[in-house]
């Protein structure tokens, strides 16, 4: 059983697009996260959920909206795509303070 | 604030010789440290952490760290390196006093090129 999952792996879309990208844990975590990473490999929070809450806002322009139905799932909706969307998006769950698990990545090319 | 530095981009090694990836650190109150492993294509992968205690963990694969307070570090080892070790390595710390807020900060990756 995959402990944190995310789908699609891969999605290529026009600019101006709507997309969402879905992760789901069963690992029974209470945190759930959201990173970027980019091409140089950076590794950026972008949200950070707990028992369905937002604790966790970086700056992110408002077209990318989470949502965390359950504590098990947190989705990604991003409005209005742009080239910079482009990137590698990880879901991440964590048991508070432990390590994070990583889902295997999305990768968004936005053309 | 926390904040993590990786101040190397690349290591290289030989295979079957030690090998050292290194992690510095900073934060306010008491750090939680750890390392993850990320392969091509793959997601990161955790490897080890540091919580308290001994100040020598032991991880997966064979790797370990060290925690050393007065120089705020936190390198990565391994005594025989192997080539499927060769990866991009990442050091993360949380702050335990950043009013309950546990979100890790990550360094920004050393990529680990172990030669044959």
């Amino acid at each position: 059983d995959t402990a944190v999952s995310q789908t699609p792996k891969y999605l290529v879309t026009q600019m101006g697009n709507d997309k969402s990208i879905k992760c789901e844990q069963n690992l029974g975590h209470d945190t759930m996260y959201w990173y970027k990473q980019d091409s140089k490999k950076f590794l950026k929070i972008m949200f950070s959920y707990n028992n369905k809450e937002l604790i966790i806002n970086e700056t992110v322009p408002n077209r990318f909206s989470p949502k965390s139905p359950d504590k098990a799932h947190l989705n990604l909706h991003i409005n209005s795509l742009e080239l910079g969307d482009s990137a590698v998006y990880f879901c991440a769950s964590s048991q508070d303070p432990g390590e994070l698990f990583f889902g295997e990545g999305s990768r968004l090319t936005v053309l | 604030a926390q904040s993590v530095a990786q101040p190397e981009d690349q290591v290289n090694v030989a295979e079957g010789n030690p090998l050292t990836v290194k992690c510095t650190y900073s934060v306010s109150g008491n750090p939680y440290l750890f390392w993850y492993v990320q392969y091509p294509n793959r997601g990161l992968q955790f490897l080890l952490k540091y919580i308290t205690g001994d100040n020598l963990v032991k991880g997966s694969y064979g790797f370990e760290a060290e925690f050393n307070k007065s120089q705020t570090s936190f390198h990565l080892k391994k005594p025989s390196a192997l080539v499927s070790d060769s990866a991009l390595y990442f050091c993360a710390v949380r702050d335990m006093a950043s009013g309950g807020s546990y979100i890790p900060t990550f360094g920004r990756g050393t990529s680990l090129i172990v030669h044959p």
